[in-house]
């Protein structure tokens, strides 16, 4: 059973449209939400959290979070070629075994390109 | 204030080499992660540590494998043995006390087993 679920995409927006990714989340429980953003051969970069239900802005960046349809997405306004990239949804998943819950559940990532 | 920093960057080993994976996470962070990312694959988590303690380690292979946080010094995964499937890129993350859910990933070091 997946954790955690993206669509692998590719997502292709043009230059200026405003991208939406989406992520679905199998526990219930979870109770923090993360959206990183990985360049080919970088690293991931955290963009953005979020912990309670709603929206929640930071720039060009929005990310919703609907706990009861355990769904967060990701949205990126007057998106820009530079924000191609891969974008992934972490999930801080409670009922993990091994007694911690810091650990991180990701997907697989949803590709996007932006085209000039 | 500088960020994680992981080395060696590009690490190549031949068949049953060991190989030495370190990480320094940012300054003030207490809580460490490595996580693995094997070609069209997802990040999959492997031990998270404090100082000088192992706090999960479920994600860890049984065998080969270890990590290790010491009171001095970076964080050491150690990979004894290596196999062709254990080229991966390595991350190591960090997170202050305060959050340990919010982790910052280093550069990574990419492992290539020949």
């Amino acid at each position: 059973q997946k954790e955690v679920e993206q669509n692998s995409g590719p997502l292709s927006v043009p230059e200026g449209a405003i991208a939406s990714l989406n992520c679905t989340y199998s526990d219930r429980g979870s109770q923090s939400f993360f959206w990183y953003r990985q360049y080919s051969g970088k690293s991931p970069e955290l963009i953005m959290f979020i912990y309670s239900n709603g929206d929640k802005e930071d720039g060009r960046f929005t990310a919703q979070l609907n706990k009861a349809s355990q769904y967060v997405s990701l949205l990126i306004r007057d998106s820009q070629p530079s924000d191609s990239a891969t974008y992934l949804c972490a999930v801080n998943l409670l009922g993990n075994s091994g007694g911690s819950n810091y650990k991180l559940t990701f997907g697989k990532g949803t590709l996007l390109t932006v085209n000039p | 204030n500088a960020g994680v920093m992981q080395n060696p960057r590009h690490l190549v080993r031949r068949r049953g080499q060991e190989a030495r994976l370190r990480c320094s996470p940012m300054k003030g962070h207490s809580h460490v992660y490595w996580y693995r990312q094997l070609p069209e694959e997802g990040l999959k988590f492997m031990v998270y540590l404090q100082k000088e303690n192992i706090i999960d380690e479920s994600g860890m292979p049984k065998e080969r494998f270890s990590a290790e946080f010491p009171k001095e010094g970076p964080s050491i995964l150690r990979i004894q043995q290596v196999v062709r499937g254990d080229s991966a890129a390595y991350f190591c993350a960090s997170s202050p006390p305060s959050r340990g859910e919010t982790q910052y990933f280093g550069p990574g070091t990419r492992l290539l087993v020949l």
